[in-house]
């Protein structure tokens, strides 16, 4: 069966301070991968997503970055964080073809930026 | 800009009651539909999709689709206090397999 591994689980830095989430999928081969931020009282924001290794799509410009060194692993990175950073971030993994494309979260990183 | 539209809630329901949780779409394009439960500090859990017009039902969850109407809904029967949690429709829009999600209702269940 697949599963879906986050780490950290949670993370208080200081602003300006760097940033890397890792984010790691077992059991499946190439999947599709994506990044969310869920900021407190709001919903679901997709920052990136990737169909196979190097390959990286932003949503939303702004100080982050992403990528996808393995088939099975994507990493979320900032040089420099900002206090609206903060939130609750969300790995999640879903097949390239033969589903729905329903999508498979991991535990997720609550990241507090100070 | 394509929309999932839910009511925040928070919907308090009784213990052993249906919860109704109502999720509207704006493209039409839509095909298939994810209803997800996430509770407090916890991430999102599929717990349903559906792509036909009518009902699917996976034990005391019913999900219903009305593509004319462009609603989807998830009934809950015998409500029980563990499903008190944020409940988050999700749907791609018509083009794209990257599901836009609403922004959840609350279902407090009480005893």
């Amino acid at each position: 069966s697949q599963t879906i591994h986050q780490w950290p689980a949670t993370l208080v830095q200081p602003v300006g301070s760097p940033l890397s989430l890792e984010c790691t999928v077992e059991g499946t081969s190439n999947p599709n991968l994506y990044w969310y931020r869920q900021a407190a009282g709001r919903g679901l924001q997709l920052l990136f997503y990737s169909v196979g290794i190097g390959q990286i799509s932003s949503e939303v410009p702004q100080n982050l970055s992403a990528s996808r060194p393995q088939d099975r692993q994507f990493i979320l990175s900032s040089k420099k964080l900002l206090l609206s950073d903060s939130g609750f971030y969300l790995c999640a993994w879903s097949v390239q073809a033969g589903g729905h494309n329903e999508q498979f979260f991991g535990p997720g990183t609550r990241l507090t930026v100070l | 800009q394509k929309e999932v539209e839910q009511n925040s809630g928070p919907l308090s329901v009784p213990e052993g009651a249906i919860a109704s949780l109502n999720c509207t779409y704006s493209d039409r394009g839509s095909q298939s539909f994810f209803w997800y439960r996430q509770y407090s500090g916890k991430s999102p859990e599929l717990i349903m999709f559906i792509y036909s017009n009518g009902d699917k039902e996976d034990g005391r969850f019913t999900a219903q689709l009305n593509k004319a109407s462009q609603y989807v809904s998830l009934l809950i029967r015998d409500s029980q206090p563990s499903d008190s949690a944020t409940y988050l429709c999700a749907a791609p829009s018509g083009g794209s397999y990257i599901p836009t999600f609403g922004r959840g209702t609350s279902l407090i269940v009480h005893p």
